[in-house]
């Protein structure tokens, strides 16, 4: 079975500021990886996601993520944070069961960006 | 724009209504997907459609049933509903590319149960 944790519900930063969104995954055979953002009334948007091959994965909006395996981690980050950033981001975990992917969602980290 | 819409965008229904939201891919994918998404809980899977089949069924109560005419439509029929089934319900769909599904979302129908 596979698991996502993000640490932190909410992160607020300064806009201009670092953004880094923190997602840990277990699973017992290699995953996919993906990050969504959700703005307020709207469905999941996907940002970008880990195929395997490349460990820095580079997404929409300026963000971009890492997969380190011996840390077991997928977290976001994006340089410098715009107010249009401020939304609720998913990491999400794949992998294949069963001849189809079963995909195992995070909780959800909300992100203020503070002016 | 995701190629995914749902209708309605929000629904307030009684507990003896009888109501059903509907979703559309214009992506051409063959597999389509119904969450439950509630404050402070992780996305719930609900129901798979693989291929018009059902391939998963998370315990969902029966108060929830749906349909797949085709590939490209999906509905979940409602009744009897409990103001507990109050959330936003997601539909995705989704196609394999080089092995990795990706799924898309469409925007949600927001549903309050009275």
């Amino acid at each position: 079975a596979q698991s996502v944790t993000q640490l932190g519900s909410h992160v607020s930063v300064s806009e201009g500021a670092l953004v880094l969104l923190r997602c840990n995954y277990s699973s017992s055979v290699p995953p996919y990886l993906f990050w969504y953002v959700q703005y307020p009334n709207q469905g999941l948007q996907l940002l970008l996601k880990y195929t395997s091959a490349a460990t820095l994965v580079k997404g929409i909006n300026g963000f971009e993520a890492e997969f380190k395996k011996s840390e077991t981690s997928f977290h976001l980050t994006k340089p410098s944070a715009h107010m249009s950033d401020a939304a609720e981001y998913f990491c999400a975990v794949s992998v294949t069961t069963g001849g189809y992917q079963k995909v195992t969602f995070g909780t959800g980290t909300k992100l203020q960006v503070i002016p | 724009e995701t190629g995914v819409t749902q209708t309605p965008r929000h629904l307030v229904m009684g507990m003896t209504n009888k109501k059903s939201l509907k979703c559309e891919q214009h992506l051409g994918h063959n597999a389509m997907y119904w969450y439950k998404q509630s404050a402070k809980k992780p996305l719930e899977l609900m129901f798979v459609y693989n291929f018009k089949e059902q391939t998963e069924n998370n315990s969902v109560p029966s108060r929830f049933s749906p349909e797949c005419p085709n590939s490209s439509h999906l509905f979940l029929h409602l009744h009897t509903l409990q103001p507990e089934d109050s959330a936003l319900y997601l539909c995705a769909s989704s196609q394999q590319d080089r092995g990795i599904e990706t799924q898309y979302f469409g925007p949600g129908t927001r549903l309050l149960v009275l």
